[in-house]
């Protein structure tokens, strides 16, 4: 399918597991980002990448591991999750294409719960 | 440094009023500005974006906003507003670099 994709679209883990929320989007779009949702705080930015092998932490890092082998494939690693890591996490691609206006194309979230 | 404040957490509006959600941002310069709309257990989905020429621009799902430099403002209107508008709304401001910041949202309820 075209598009962004995660999975899964939900997740139930235990406390001290590593758990892989995948994404990958079909359009070859440079840049890709996750965020987590949680109320009250809006999204927050945990890690980007502006192509393979080149990726960078955001506002909330911690506890979260990122890889970029392939321009399509972007996967968060929650290596020894917590229940503070209960969100939504949404993962999104953008380009920068000619307009330069580098809107961001969003998938469709995964809901984890860490127990 | 950019920056992007949303001051209405909720709105509550009935069905076929008007709407107004206002965004306010700040940055040095004209920065790209959106508005995306989520609806529930969905992902964030482009309603409309500016950066320059006509202040007034048009997006889908009959949405507009209009820019006002002088009020450093970026907001979202519809005319009219239907049941299925019921959603979260994120105001985002993008500058020189390709990280946008979003608003915190704000969440519109429609009343029947």
């Amino acid at each position: 399918d075209a598009g962004i994709t995660q999975s899964p679209r939900y997740k139930i883990t235990e406390t001290g597991r590593q758990v892989t929320l995948m994404c990958h989007q079909t359009w070859s779009h440079s840049y890709m980002f996750w965020y987590r949702q949680d109320l009250g705080h809006g999204l927050r930015l945990i890690y980007y990448s502006a192509a393979a092998d080149i990726t960078d932490k955001g506002e909330v890092p911690d506890g979260y591991v990122v890889s970029r082998s392939k321009t399509e494939n972007f996967p968060l690693t929650l290596e020894s999750a917590t229940r503070s890591q209960t969100s939504v996490y949404f993962c999104a691609s953008s380009e920068k294409g000619t307009s330069g206006y580098n809107e961001q194309f969003f998938g469709p979230g995964t809901r984890l719960t860490v127990l | 440094a950019q920056s992007v404040t949303q001051p209405d957490i909720h709105i509550t509006v009935s069905e076929g009023a008007s709407l107004e959600l206002r965004c306010n941002y700040s940055y040095g310069a004209t920065p790209y500005l959106f508005w995306y709309v989520q609806s529930p257990g969905q992902g964030l989905q482009l309603l409309l974006k500016y950066f320059s020429g006509d202040t007034l621009v048009q997006g889908i799902k009959g949405f507009e906003a209009e820019f006002k430099r002088s009020q450093s403002s970026f907001n979202l209107r519809k005319p009219s507003v239907h049941w299925s508008d019921a959603a979260e709304y994120f105001c985002a401001v993008r500058g020189g670099s390709y990280i946008p910041t979003f608003g915190r949202g704000t969440s519109l309820i429609v009343h029947p």
